[in-house]
């Protein structure tokens, strides 16, 4: 069964750093690009972070350029997402979402169960 | 940045048709792609490349894109169709995935 698990998530203050891991099975990892989508409570859904199927190429929104690192560990067929100078507006849940196909025009086929970030002090 | 604009709310009774629409510029030459997203719960693609649908999807649903409006249709709407729709492209000029808005849909 395809699946992505994410983990990681907690309360983290303002300021504080936070990393998020998605752990993928069920597919060929290596072979897909992967991105961090998130959502507000409330609010609709954000990309945040995307990657090639190699991890040579990283994609950031505007929002988290310059805070947040994506990257992946193809050996152990997981995702994560370094979060750091952590803001209240960051306060999500976080998902991960595989890309369908190598495309990045393609859609987000699978979707982990997401994972809780609260930037609280 | 590109938007992607929807309207918030649509309410449709049992057995009507919904019609959930998705306005961003020239996004008739962009590959969209719809989810539907329940309480509590991860996104669903209901509709693929504008108008594809994955295995399992009933054919109630259907998309269409053209100009500057991609439109998500709900035919004979049932009460498990309330959620909340967003669609989704890849904007190449920037790098970056973009979301709509998102629609809620009612079923009275």
């Amino acid at each position: 069964e395809v699946q992505l698990l994410e983990s990681g998530g907690g309360l983290v203050q303002p300021g504080g750093s936070l990393r998020l891991s998605c752990a993928a099975s069920g597919f060929i990892f290596s072979t897909y690009p992967m991105s961090w989508v998130r959502q507000a409570p409330g609010k609709g859904l954000e990309w945040v972070s995307g990657i090639s199927g190699s991890g040579d190429n990283t994609y950031y929104a505007d929002s988290v350029k310059g805070r947040f690192s994506i990257s992946r560990d193809n050996s152990k067929n997981t995702l994560y997402l370094q979060m750091n100078s952590l803001r209240a507006e960051d306060t999500a849940v976080y998902f991960c979402a595989k890309v369908r196909g190598s495309s990045r025009v393609n859609p987000f086929d699978i979707w982990g169960q997401g994972t809780m970030v609260t930037v609280s002090s | 940045s590109y938007v992607l604009t929807q309207s918030p709310s649509v309410s449709v009774a049992p057995g009507q048709t919904a019609t959930i629409t998705c306005g961003g510029n020239k996004i008739g030459s962009k590959s969209v792609h719809w989810y539907q997203q329940k309480p509590g719960q991860a996104p669903v693609p209901v509709v693929y490349d504008d108008s594809d649908r994955p295995s399992g999807i009933p054919e109630r649903f259907s998309g269409s894109n053209s100009g500057n409006t991609a439109t998500l249709t709900i035919s004979r709407v049932e009460a498990g169709d309330e959620a909340d729709y967003y669609c989704q492209l890849w904007e190449s000029s920037s790098d970056h995935y973009v979301f709509g808005t998102g629609t809620k849909v009612t079923v009275l």
